[in-house]
């Protein structure tokens, strides 16, 4: 595709409940992130992709997150026993090779809405 | 520990004035500065972005400045139009980093 599509666009869970957020890159890619963005803030890094490996996990706020990207294209992000905090818009960005400077691409983003 | 500080929170200026938003960093290993443009419900664009090497660049009616000794940075919107209304947002990253620090966000508004 042209762009970061991301889906669904929205998503309301019930507390407890598991969610997966889905990220389809920029074909050509290597580099992917999701970054957490909650209303009135900047977007927050979660983690990143280089291929299918996770290079840096380190934003991940607890376990309950979890990221695979498993042919190094489309990526996963997967809540568990989702909490009212986890509300937010998450967001998925690709770039051509994930160096330092390199221009990242975002997708419209997937708004959690947990009630 | 918020490694961009971003200001003013929100701003209003008339069609045709200048728009000025300002970040400021710490962290000496940050080389690429990134302004993002978002409108509601949209993932951020990027708008235009600066290295340390050069202390401004411009791109049509958008300038960032650059001070590196003071480690500030800032952009510029000339001739604002009521298009331009949206949240703006710094960021930065460092080549050996793996991600983009943000900002909080300034959200302009450009009254016709």
């Amino acid at each position: 595709g042209a762009g970061v599509s991301q889906t669904p666009s929205n998503k309301v869970t019930e507390k407890g409940k598991y969610v997966e957020l889905r990220c389809d890159p920029i074909s050509g890619h290597t580099a992917l992130y999701w970054y957490r963005q909650s209303l009135g803030q900047g977007p927050e890094f979660l983690i990143y992709f280089q291929g299918t490996g996770a290079a840096d996990d380190s934003g991940l706020p607890n376990d309950r997150f979890f990221a695979v990207r498993p042919e190094g294209s489309v990526s996963t992000l997967k809540i568990q026993r989702t909490e009212r905090g986890d509300s937010a818009v998450y967001l998925c960005a690709s770039s051509y090779s994930g160096q330092g400077g390199t221009e990242a691409f975002f997708g419209q983003g997937t708004r959690l809405t947990v009630v | 520990q918020q490694q961009v500080k971003q200001s003013p929170q929100s701003l209003i200026v008339q069609k045709g004035g200048i728009s000025i938003i300002n970040c400021a960093y710490e962290n000496t290993a940050f080389d690429y500065f990134p302004w993002y443009q978002q409108f509601p419900g949209k993932g951020p664009a990027l708008l235009i972005a600066i290295r340390p090497d050069v202390s401004e660049k411009k791109e049509g009616r958008f300038t960032i400045s650059f001070n590196k000794s003071a480690k500030q940075f800032s952009l510029h919107i000339m001739d604002s139009q009521p298009g331009d209304s949206a949240t703006y947002f710094c960021a930065a990253s460092s080549d050996t980093g793996n991600q983009f620090y943000f900002g909080t966000g300034t959200s302009l508004t450009v009254i016709p």
